[in-house]
């Protein structure tokens, strides 16, 4: 089936830092992908959508100034975390469009952020 | 703004009993709904969806409701298995392709 790989599963930064998180769909190209967070015991937030060769779209409230998205091939998007601060600490978790089906989103298995 | 509702953040079912999980939405113009399911600290898997246009979908033990006209949709799992312990969640798609997600329900299976 449908694989999307995302790493690390788990960083540790200090706050000021900046973190990249990777997304790969691994067996089918993806020219849309989307980027989650989940606080503790809460619903996964979408943060935004990232297309193949174009500016990703942001949903409201989420600054695109502190989380850059890239999508620079079909198979690849990246999740970088600027400046992070410890309110940034969260579960983040991107998705791929295709794959299992035209409609069904594969989820990567998550990147944990801890900024101390 | 929550589009998407799961008021029941946990429950409990005996093992081989029916397992029934609700979600409710508000966006009118989600055309596909699909149900995921979590571990901690994985991402979610696809379990089940429903296009807008049916009311049903079954595969195997699991089963997914649309009730269009009151913005309603639920998951049934029978037997529920011990197995089947985790998180729940719905999803609902817009025309945009954008997929928005309740904030789950904690199945617990007791054998």
């Amino acid at each position: 089936g449908a694989v999307v790989s995302q790493h690390p599963s788990w960083v540790i930064c200090k706050s000021g830092t900046s973190v990249k998180i990777e997304c790969r769909s691994l067996d089918f190209q993806a020219t849309t992908m989307f980027w989650y967070r989940q606080f503790p015991k809460q619903s996964l937030m979408l943060m935004a959508t990232s297309n193949e060769g174009s500016k990703a779209t942001y949903e409201q409230g989420v600054e695109k100034d502190k989380f850059l998205i890239n999508h620079a091939s079909l198979t690849l998007s990246t999740l970088t975390v600027t400046s992070a601060h410890p309110e940034d600490s969260s579960f983040y978790i991107c998705s791929a469009l295709g794959g299992s089906g035209a409609n069904v989103l594969t989820f990567g298995a998550g990147s944990r952020l801890t900024v101390l | 703004d929550q589009q998407v509702k799961q008021n029941s953040p946990s429950l409990s079912v005996q093992e081989g009993r029916i397992s029934i999980l609700n979600c409710d939405y508000t966006n009118s113009m989600f055309d596909y709904f699909l149900w995921y399911k979590k571990y901690p600290a994985e991402g979610p898997t696809f379990l089940i969806s429903i296009s807008s246009i049916k009311d049903k979908n079954e595969d195997g033990r699991f089963t997914v409701f649309l009730n269009k006209s009151a913005k309603h949709l639920s998951l049934h799992i029978v037997p529920s298995q011990p197995g089947d312990s985790a998180v729940y969640f719905c999803a609902g798609r817009n025309t945009g392709n954008q997929f928005y997600f309740g904030t789950g329900t904690s199945l617990t299976v007791i054998p």
